[in-house]
């Protein structure tokens, strides 16, 4: 049971280049998550996906767009990166809505760099 | 606007003392609170959580208390050991219309001194 695995884990890009990060789940979740977190910001909400073939927005939803094709994978993609989302990028997956507290368990997060 | 903060960045404190981390809320239609434990290069753990009607929820060394009145909650830690330093974030729950959101707050180090 690998629970939460994030591909790959460093990348360095070029303003302007593209990428995808990939988020796996193996504990059958219906709710994932991606969030960055920058120095002195905390983790911020990307976007979010509550089932399969759903996203939605979350607090920073701005150059990057998501996918949730199949239910155990979250894509998170970056079109023409810039500078400002040099960042660590955290995925994350919990059960259906209503489910307690929902807590969330976290893979072990991407290095961004953009120069 | 920060919806969730943590005003102190960092903690020292003795083991086998207790240790009090704090966090402040600005919205009441939070319904559940939770505390995660991250350490270097590791994604955050889920900790304990205590539900927007409760005012107290303990877990072994750790008890979560939450004043509603007051928008405030504090994780205590009793006794604190070495292996409790790492980074602590206060995260809260919103449900709207589109699932479930996470604010989070800006962590606390924790530093725990043998």
């Amino acid at each position: 049971n690998a629970g939460v695995t994030q591909t790959p884990k460093f990348r360095v890009l070029k303003t302007g280049q593209s990428m995808t990060l990939l988020c796996a789940q193996d504990m059958n979740h219906e709710y994932m998550y991606w969030y960055r977190q920058d120095p002195g910001m905390g983790l911020r909400l990307i976007h979010y996906s509550v089932g399969e073939g759903t996203t939605a927005k979350g607090e920073v939803p701005d150059g990057y767009n998501v996918s949730r094709l199949k239910k155990q994978n979250f894509l998170l993609g970056l079109e023409s990166a810039a500078p400002s989302q040099t960042s660590v990028y955290f995925c994350a997956s919990s059960y259906r809505a209503g489910e307690a507290s929902g807590e969330q368990f976290f893979g072990p997060g991407t290095r961004l760099t953009v120069l | 606007d920060q919806q969730v903060k943590q005003n102190s960045p960092s903690l020292s404190v003795q083991e086998g003392r207790i240790s009090i981390l704090n966090c402040d809320y600005t919205n009441s239609m939070f319904d559940y609170f939770l505390w995660y434990k991250k350490y270097p290069a590791e994604g955050p753990t889920f900790l304990i959580s205590i539900s927007s009607i409760k005012d107290k929820n303990e877990d072994g060394r750790f008890t979560v208390f939450l004043n509603k009145s007051a928008k405030h909650l504090s994780l205590h830690i009793v006794p604190s050991q070495p292996g409790d330093s790492a980074v602590y974030f206060c995260a809260a729950r919103l449900i709207t219309n589109t699932g479930n959101q996470f604010y989070f707050g800006t962590g606390t180090s924790l530093t725990v001194i043998p």
